[in-house]
């Protein structure tokens, strides 16, 4: 079956970098777009970035565009986000989230990870 | 700028029926949505996906319970026969130009 696991999460203080790992099991990785989303606590959800099958297609939200980067190893089955320049606005459960297959022509979430919690605080 | 609103907060009976709705702004009330479900202290789970012509296709293992329609710019999902594990926020959520993802901002369903 579909398993996102996500890893990397931590204390960090602002200014500081992350990285989040996400290993992905159960599918063809390299044939889906996937997805970083985050809520911070207490609030909704807020789309964060996602990268194409290929690699080739990257997008980000306003709110991290310049400090955050999305990549992939199809070879690990891997997908990641580098963060950088973190602020305290950053602090979130962090989920890796797969789309539905592309035939669909759909960019909606089908599977997601449990998270991993990223605070950023001095 | 694409905008999901989402109803308020919804209560209903052990085993009655409840339904949420989602509204797509102008300019996009053709949009496809899904419906996502994050029970308390877990991460969301996909429910389904529902096109502006009231279709919609379920993710696996979603039981039957679970339908959902369209109408105009809204698209909403119906739970019958409520259980106590169906207490949980709800989210819709769509996508615009360049791929960007956007979330309505949830309805919390309390099961009485």
């Amino acid at each position: 079956q579909v398993q996102l696991v996500e890893s990397g999460g931590g204390w960090v203080k602002p200014g500081g970098s992350l990285r989040l790992s996400c290993a992905a099991s159960g599918f063809i990785f390299s044939d889906y777009y996937m997805n970083w989303i985050r809520q911070a606590p207490g609030k909704g959800l807020e789309w964060v970035a996602y990268i194409s099958d290929s690699g080739d297609f990257i997008y980000y939200a306003d709110s991290v565009k310049g400090r955050f980067t999305i990549s992939r190893d199809d070879g690990k089955h891997s997908l990641y986000l580098q963060m950088n320049s973190l602020r305290a606005d950053d602090s979130a459960m962090y989920y890796c989230a797969r789309d539905v297959p592309a035939t669909a022509a759909a960019a909606i979430v089908d599977y997601w990870g449990r998270g991993t919690l990223v605070t950023v605080s001095s | 700028q694409l905008v999901l609103s989402q109803s308020p907060p919804a209560s209903a009976s052990l085993g009655a029926s409840v339904t949420l709705t989602c509204t797509l702004t102008t300019g996009h009330t053709s949009s496809t949505i899904a419906w996502h479900q994050q029970r308390p202290q877990q991460g969301p789970r996909y429910l389904m996906t529902v096109d502006s012509d009231g279709g919609h296709s379920k993710g696996d293992g979603i039981p039957d319970r679970f339908s959902g329609s369209s109408s105009g710019a809204e698209r909403y999902l119906t739970i019958s026969s409520l259980q106590s594990e169906d207490e949980a926020d709800y989210y819709c959520q769509t996508w615009y130009t360049g791929g960007i993802r956007v979330f309505g901002g949830g309805t919390t369903l309390t099961v009485l």
